[in-house]
């Protein structure tokens, strides 16, 4: 069975700070891994993925991710973020087979600080 | 405009009724899911379709029915028999290949039980 977990359930920082948004998952197969964001009473909205190919994934607003399979991490990052990044944050895992079930982590609250 | 929509965005129900939730897409995707979102939590899968007149259960599907006559339409039924239906609903479709593969998630639905 996989699993994914967020390490901080909250993360605030000052605008124009770098943040990092941790998080690690196991699995005994191949995986695709995922950062989406949600907005309060908002659907998600995909940030990046990892299907294959480059362990260093950039998405949309700036962010971007790396896939580490010997520590089976997957850590969402931005070098400078704005008051407008305040939202939560899931990552998530699919077990590359044919259903595409995803697996959630807890989420993780980004609370951007003027 | 392709996109995933679901209505209503909010639906109360008493105790002891039936309520279906509505997930539209015109995507021309195969594959589509139902989570449940509680505060503070990931998003746990309820039931999820890959093809016309197919289905299967998720990790949480008691108290839920689905049906999928349709490429376009997955709705989701909340029974009398969830004991805890209060919750955020939302519905994903997903886009297969090994290069692309990735769920969309529509806006929503909250339900509250009165």
């Amino acid at each position: 069975a996989q699993s994914v977990t967020q390490l901080d359930s909250q993360v605030p920082v000052f605008e124009e700070a770098p943040v990092e948004l941790r998080c690690n998952y196991s699995s005994s197969v191949s995986v695709y891994l995922f950062w989406y964001v949600q907005y309060p009473n908002q659907g998600l909205q995909l940030l990046l993925k990892y299907l294959s190919g480059s362990t260093l994934v950039k998405g949309i607003n700036g962010f971007e991710a790396e896939f580490n399979k010997s520590q089976t991490s997957f850590h969402l990052r931005k070098p400078s973020v704005h008051i407008s990044d305040t939202a939560e944050y899931f990552c998530a895992v699919s077990d590359a087979s044919n259903t595409g079930k995803l697996i959630f982590g807890q989420g993780t609250t980004l609370q951007v600080k003027p | 405009d392709g996109g995933i929509t679901q209505s209503p965005k909010y639906l109360f129900r008493k105790e002891g009724q039936n309520v279906t939730l509505s997930c539209e897409q015109n995507l021309n995707h195969d594959a589509m899911y139902w989570y449940r979102q509680d505060p503070g939590q990931g998003l746990r899968l309820i039931y999820y379709s890959q093809i016309v007149n197919d289905f299967q259960k998720g990790d949480i599907a008691e108290g839920y029915s689905v049906s999928r006559e349709k490429k376009e339409s997955f709705p989701l039924t909340v029974t009398s028999a969830q004991k805890n239906p209060t919750a955020f609903y939302l519905c994903a479709s997903r886009t297969q290949g090994a290069s692309t593969d990735t769920q969309y998630f529509g806006p929503g639905t909250r339900l509250t039980v009165l």
